[in-house]
């Protein structure tokens, strides 16, 4: 069964740091893109960060570019973000994501599996 | 960056019914637009993309259509189960960017 598993959230004071992890199962991450998304209570989805799959390339949102880093270690399986310089408005549930393949084979930047997310409160 | 805009904010409506969701891109996306579905306390799923292809698993009453700006999402037939908020995304350009929803009841 293909599945992703976040972990590493918590509470952490502003200008703190976590590293999230996303442990993947049932397939191999480095054929994927893979992505972080968040969604702050009671709020919407937002992008965060998208890691290439062979291209290994990576975006960031401008709110998050200079203080988080997406990286993944291929013999774990695991994708991480290590956050840096955390902020109030950091405080969310962060998913992790995989891209889509098309039917006709084309790697798509639309979601199909997802984790259950891990929490993150940037609070005094 | 491109703003993507759902309407309605939300949406009521009766079991067997039909619903109608729209999402405009300030920008043309061809049809880099996909539909996603979230239930309180669970992960977001996806049932679109490509504007208008069913994801695997997708119920075959979800429909999308659209292509450029302008986008629908239709559910017919629709169930209490279908009570959920709905997404749309557009990956036609960095940064990637969601609507910021529309809540449906089925009341």
């Amino acid at each position: 069964e293909v599945q992703l598993l976040e972990s590493g959230g918590g509470v952490v004071q502003p200008g703190g740091s976590l590293r999230l992890s996303c442990a993947a199962s049932g397939f191999t991450l480095s054929s994927y893109p893979m992505t972080w998304v968040r969604q702050a209570p009671g709020k919407g989805l937002e992008w965060v960060s998208s890691f290439g799959g062979t291209a290994l390339t990576t975006h960031y949102a401008d709110s998050v570019n200079g203080r988080f880093t997406i990286s993944r270690d291929i013999s774990k399986n695991t994708l991480f973000l290590q956050m840096n310089s955390l902020r109030a408005d950091d405080t969310a549930l962060y998913y992790c994501a995989r891209d889509s393949v098309t039917t006709s084979g084309l790697v798509i930047d639309a979601f199909d599996v997802w984790g259950q997310g891990t929490m993150v409160t940037v609070s005094s | 960056e491109v703003v993507m805009t759902q309407s309605p904010a939300s949406l009521s409506v009766s079991p067997g019914d039909s619903a109608t969701l729209s999402c405009r891109a300030s920008q043309i996306v061809s049809i880099n637009l996909a539909w996603y579905q979230q239930k309180p306390g669970q992960a977001p799923r996806l049932l679109i993309y490509g504007a208008s292809t069913r994801a695997t698993g997708a119920p075959a009453r979800f429909s999308g259509s659209g292509s450029g700006t302008d986008f629908t999402l239709t559910i017919s037939s629709l169930q209490s189960e279908d009570s959920a908020f709905y997404y749309c995304q557009q990956y036609n350009d960095w940064p990637l960017t969601f609507g910021q929803g529309t809540r449906l009841e089925i009341k």
